[in-house]
């Protein structure tokens, strides 16, 4: 079955401080897909990472950096040095080839307060 | 504007009224997803379409609900009968083949 966990419901913190998100997932496929989106007050959703089954490669892009190890199936996120726009909730989802679809299963999300 | 697009943004009726709902996907996108997300909740997939073909129906999809997507251009989500546990913002997503998939803002709608 597949499934996404994303244990944390809300995390504050401060202007500048760095924060982790974690994403742990479920799947039985070994090709597969694991995204973050981010979900601003306004409600649509944002896209911000694609990473595929077969690259362990860590990823960094200004602020923004993931972590994915497929030995204990996460896929977490760090903000580093948090500004206050970053406040929303953020959505780590998988996708595997079900049925030929592609179909994105979401975890509960976090939301993310970052306090000035 | 070249994103995905979805009208109406905000949608309020009666028990029992049926609504309809239109997502103009990204152009070049053969990928359709319809996906529902209640307060505090993620997205839940509910139906996808490659091109005009409808592959796939979530079993949160009853009978009530029907989408198309003719000509594999816009799709509509309808909703007959609506009932209070309807309420929902109603989500509508555009991808390439295996793409990451770019969301509209939503729909939200109301049973009252």
């Amino acid at each position: 079955a597949q499934k996404v966990t994303q244990a944390q419901t809300e995390i504050s913190v401060v202007e500048k401080e760095d924060v982790t998100l974690d994403c742990v997932y479920e799947t039985r496929d070994t090709t597969y897909y694991l995204f973050w989106y981010k979900q601003p007050p306004s409600g649509e959703l944002v896209f911000l990472i694609r990473r595929n089954s077969f690259d362990e490669q860590n990823e960094i892009s200004g602020r923004y950096s993931w972590n994915f190890q497929k030995s204990t199936s996460s896929f977490n996120f760090t903000i580093t040095a948090s500004q206050v726009v970053d406040s929303a909730v953020y959505f780590c989802a998988l996708s595997e080839n079900t049925s030929g679809t592609y179909k994105y299963i979401f975890g509960t999300g976090t939301r993310l307060k970052v306090l000035a | 504007d070249t994103g995905v697009s979805q009208d109406p943004r905000h949608k309020i009726t009666k028990r029992g009224q049926n609504v309809t709902f239109r997502c103009d996907p990204i152009s070049e996108h053969n990928r359709l997803y319809w996906y529902r997300q209640t307060l505090g909740q993620g997205p839940e997939f509910l139906t996808y379409f490659q091109n005009e073909a409808q592959l796939e129906k979530s079993r949160l999809l009853s009978d009530r609900f029907s989408a198309e997507r003719p000509k594999g251009s816009f799709s509509t989500l309808e909703i007959q009968r609506t009932e209070q546990g309807d309420s929902a913002m109603y989500l509508c997503a555009s991808s390439l083949f295996s793409g990451e998939a770019f969301f509209g803002q939503g729909t939200r709608l109301t049973v009252v």
